[in-house]
């Protein structure tokens, strides 16, 4: 059961350059989130989903891009690096709106 | 606008002392849940306990319990016999309704530390 797997788990990005988060959960949960939480400060939403097809934008979205194709899957983009994107990302699921979260074990970026 | 307050930034106490978190929120929503999650060194976020806001029952988990009042708007945890172990950095959420979803609206954080 493995719940809520994120990749990588660190990276460490040079100002200006791309990547994806990687999120993929095995519990057929509709709702998928991406929150990111710097330094000392609590975790703000920036992307959800409630199904394939359907994404959202949270608190702080700007410099991110999402996409839904399967259930299982919640990629989190981002296209120019920049070093206020120095933070722990962390995607979370759940399956029915009444219900905690799964939280998967977060992704530490670093952008120089 | 929803919004969660842990005016308490860090915690210390000896081992075996009883520690009280606060938290209060604000909401205009009349169904809404709080959370309580505990972040220790290893970085992952585990939860701890979620509350209906039609139920103000206070619970208890062992060591752990909750003290729920919607006429503050508090949602307070305290940690009974505090062990080392118990060091963590614990957040307290609201959850609110967003076209479906339940986004969770995060504290600061109250970084617990323990001593023995």
């Amino acid at each position: 059961n493995a719940g809520v797997t994120q990749t990588p788990k660190f990276r460490i990005l040079k100002i200006g350059q791309s990547m994806t988060l990687q999120c993929t959960q095995d519990m057929n949960h509709n709702y998928m989130y991406w929150y990111r939480q710097d330094p000392g400060m609590g975790l703000k939403l920036i992307y959800y989903s409630v199904g394939a097809g359907i994404t959202d934008k949270g608190e702080v979205p700007n410099g991110y891009n999402v996409s839904r194709s399967t259930t299982e899957d919640f990629p989190l983009r981002l296209e120019l690096a920049a070093p206020s994107q120095t933070s722990v990302y962390f995607c979370a699921s759940n399956g029915d709106r009444d219900y905690g979260y799964t939280f998967g074990s977060g992704t530490r970026l670093t952008v120089v | 606008a929803q919004k969660v307050t842990q005016a308490q930034t860090e915690i210390s106490v000896v081992e075996k002392e009883d520690v009280t978190l606060d938290c209060v929120y604000e909401t205009r929503d009349t169904t809404y849940y709080l959370f309580w999650y505990k972040q220790p060194p290893s970085g992952e976020l585990v939860f701890l306990i979620r509350r209906n806001s039609f139920d103000e029952q206070n619970e208890i988990s062992g060591r752990y319990s909750w003290n729920f009042q919607k006429s503050t708007s508090s949602f307070n945890f305290t940690i009974t016999a505090s062990q080392v172990v118990d060091s963590a950095v614990y957040f307290c959420a609201l959850s609110v309704r967003g076209q479906g979803a339940q986004k969770l609206v995060f504290g600061q954080g109250t970084r617990l530390t323990i001593n023995p």
